[in-house]
């Protein structure tokens, strides 16, 4: 099983809510990640998680929070979004610096 | 700081055709590289990694090559299909982390 699932699919929300990303792997893999995707633009790390400890922030704003409560699981939290941080959410898992496996992404929307 | 090209940006080729995608990269001190392929709106698909220490890596019709010290990468695909068409992604493992070229979106004509 190589697949990486992201919930939801898509998701629309308001400048005041407060939402969750979820995204699940069952590959045995220790690092997982959470890449940001705007249109026609390549992936840009957001973060990095090894053996479920956040090793890498790539200076993202507060109002994203990542947590990984298990080595399987890893949420991404979201509070006060701007609608600049509409975009195509993606996760990914690896064993160390192996192959990336890329789930489906769930396409934010801030209104 | 480790910079991804690739070029072109945009290709469109008859079906039937063999085609060239070329990515560079500036650092050479690279881990592996891997070629994506996504669809649009949705994840992407890791096609072919090589390794540092290898110089290509072949799935089917297609083959990957890489040459670090010049810090390219090409991707060839034989015999290319209306399926193939998509963005195509070229990534580094760069100290932790994945680098990405900005991609060739690729259409093939039926």
């Amino acid at each position: 099983d190589t697949e990486v699932t992201q919930t939801p699919k898509h998701l629309v929300m308001g400048m005041t809510n407060k939402k969750s990303l979820k995204c699940e792997q069952h590959m045995g893999h220790r690092a997982m990640y959470w890449y940001k995707q705007k249109a026609k633009k390549p992936p840009e790390l957001m973060f990095v998680y090894s053996y479920e400890k956040l090793s890498i922030n790539e200076s993202v704003p507060s109002r994203f929070s990542p947590e990984c409560p298990n080595s399987s699981l890893l949420n991404l939290h979201l509070h006060a979004l701007q609608p600049e941080d509409s975009a195509l959410y993606l996760c990914a898992s690896s064993r160390a610096a192996d192959t990336q496996y890329f789930g489906p992404g769930t396409r934010l929307t801030v209104l | 700081k480790q910079e991804v090209t690739q070029i072109p940006a945009a290709l469109s080729v008859p079906e039937g055709e063999n085609l060239v995608l070329n990515c560079s990269f500036t650092d050479s001190a690279i881990y592996n590289l891997q070629w994506f392929r996504q669809d649009p709106g949705k994840g992407l698909t890791s096609l072919l990694l090589i390794q540092s220490s290898q110089r290509e890596q072949t799935s089917g019709r297609l083959n990957a090559s890489l040459d670090k010290s010049s810090g390219r990468s090409t991707l060839y695909i034989a015999a290319s299909q209306p399926g193939d068409s998509a963005t195509y992604l070229c990534a580094v493992v760069y100290g932790n982390k994945l680098v990405f070229g900005a991609g060739t979106i690729l259409r093939v004509k039926s």
